[in-house]
This record gives C-alpha cells, sequence and structure tokens, in this order.
C-alpha cells in the first residue's frame, strides 16, 4: 500500500537543464497536486488536475508543465530549469470516484529536493 | 480569494508544556473545510484532522484539541503535554467546495520541543 510515490527523492541541475518529476498513486483518486515549499511559505500550488484528461494551472505556474498520463500518474516538467526553482516539490492527491472533492484531505508523496546551481 | 495565516513563525516549549497554534482563514464561501498537517523532520505530510464549517463541534483526539470557531474564523489546534516527537511544522489549511479540491495552506508554526 505505496499510497503516493514520487521519483526521484534528490537531483541536482544546471540552471537551462530540463527535467521531469514522477508522481503515481495507487489509491484510485481522482484529482492530483503538484506543490512547491519554500521556507516561510507554505506549500503553493502549481498546477493540479481535477480528474483524468484535465489539468489547469495553481498560485505558481510559471516555468512548469504537467501530464496527466493517465488516472494514476502525473508528471510535472521543468523545460529550463532555473535557481529560483530551487525547492521541494511534493505530489498529492485527493477524491475518491462520487466523493465531493473539497472535502477530501490530500494525501502526500514523500517529496522531491531539487537543487538548481 | 482564499486565504489562510498562521502567524506564529516558531513556538519552542518545554516538554509537557501545552502549545497552541493559531490558524486564521478568509473566504466568501459559506461552505468550506479546514484541514491541520504535521510535517516532522523526516519531511513527509501527514493528515491530522478535517473540519467542516457546518460543524463546529471542537474535538479532542489524545493530546491534540481542535477549537474551530466561525465567529472569529480562526481553527486552533492544542497539543496538550507536549513530547519531543511533537517537534514539526504544523500547517493549516482551507478548500471551498468551488476549488475543485485544491487547498489554500497556511505558511505553518515550527513547534520545537525541548527535554
Amino acid at each position: 500500500n505505496a499510497g503516493v510515490t514520487q521519483t526521484p527523492k534528490f537531483q541536482v541541475l544546471k540552471t537551462g537543464q530540463s527535467m521531469t518529476l514522477q508522481c503515481a498513486q495507487d489509491m484510485n483518486h481522482n484529482s492530483m497536486y503538484w506543490y512547491r515549499q519554500d521556507p516561510g511559505m507554505g506549500l503553493r500550488l502549481i498546477y493540479y488536475s481535477a480528474s483524468e484528461g484535465t489539468t489547469d494551472k495553481g498560485e505558481v505556474p510559471n516555468g512548469y508543465n504537467v501530464s496527466r498520463l493517465n488516472k494514476r500518474e502525473f508528471s510535472l516538467r521543468l523545460e529550463s530549469a532555473a535557481p529560483s526553482q530551487t525547492s521541494v516539490y511534493f505530489c498529492a492527491s485527493s477524491g475518491q470516484a462520487g466523493a465531493p472533492y473539497s472535502n477530501q484531505p490530500q494525501h502526500f508523496g514523500d517529496g522531491t529536493r531539487l537543487s538548481i546551481l | 480569494a482564499q486565504k489562510v495565516t498562521q502567524a506564529q513563525t516558531e513556538i519552542s516549549v518545554v516538554e509537557k508544556e501545552d502549545v497552541t497554534l493559531d490558524c486564521v482563514y478568509e473566504t466568501r464561501d459559506t461552505t468550506y473545510y479546514l484541514f491541520w498537517y504535521k510535517q516532522p523532520p523526516s519531511g513527509e505530510l501527514v493528515f491530522l484532522i478535517r473540519r467542516n464549517s457546518f460543524d463546529e463541534q471542537n474535538e479532542i483526539s489524545g493530546r491534540y484539541s481542535w477549537n474551530f470557531q466561525k465567529s472569529t474564523s480562526s481553527f486552533n489546534f492544542t497539543i496538550t503535554a507536549s513530547q519531543v516527537v511533537d517537534s514539526a511544522v504544523y500547517f493549516c489549511a482551507l478548500s471551498t467546495t468551488d476549488s475543485w479540491g485544491k487547498f489554500q495552506f497556511g505558511a505553518g508554526t515550527q513547534v520545537v520541543v525541548t527535554p
């Protein structure tokens, strides 16, 4: 019973490199989310996918793209990494089929620590 | 727009002291949901509790208790008789019926419990 799995756990990139963060959930959840966590700022939503086949921007989408590959998987891509994207990235999922979305707790992966030099 | 404010950046206590974490929220929606999460030093985010806007009954679960007051838009969290294992960052979050499950998180409060 893995829950939400993120890969990789750590990554160091050089400015301008590209990278895809992977996320998969095994809880049959409809919605998936990508957050970044920076000191003193809590978690800020980058992108989300309310259901399979849909994606939408969150609070801080610039510099990122996402793909909802299927119901289980939601990836985050940095096309040209910048030092300002150094952060801890969390993937989350919520919402079982048939349940209202907004009252469901989100279940988080363990995070990816990304450093961009 | 939704907003969650956790004004306390860090709280330091000695073991067995009580500690209360403040959370103030803003929303125009009449139906909304509030959550508390714990992030221990290992980094994972652990769901603690959810409250609905139409249920102001306060709750106690072991050493944890929550005080939800709509009149002051507050959802405070108290740890009674704190232990070293309670050292973590605690986040308050808000979700509304039209947000498609999106959360607005507060900045978090670091709790440090020393022996």
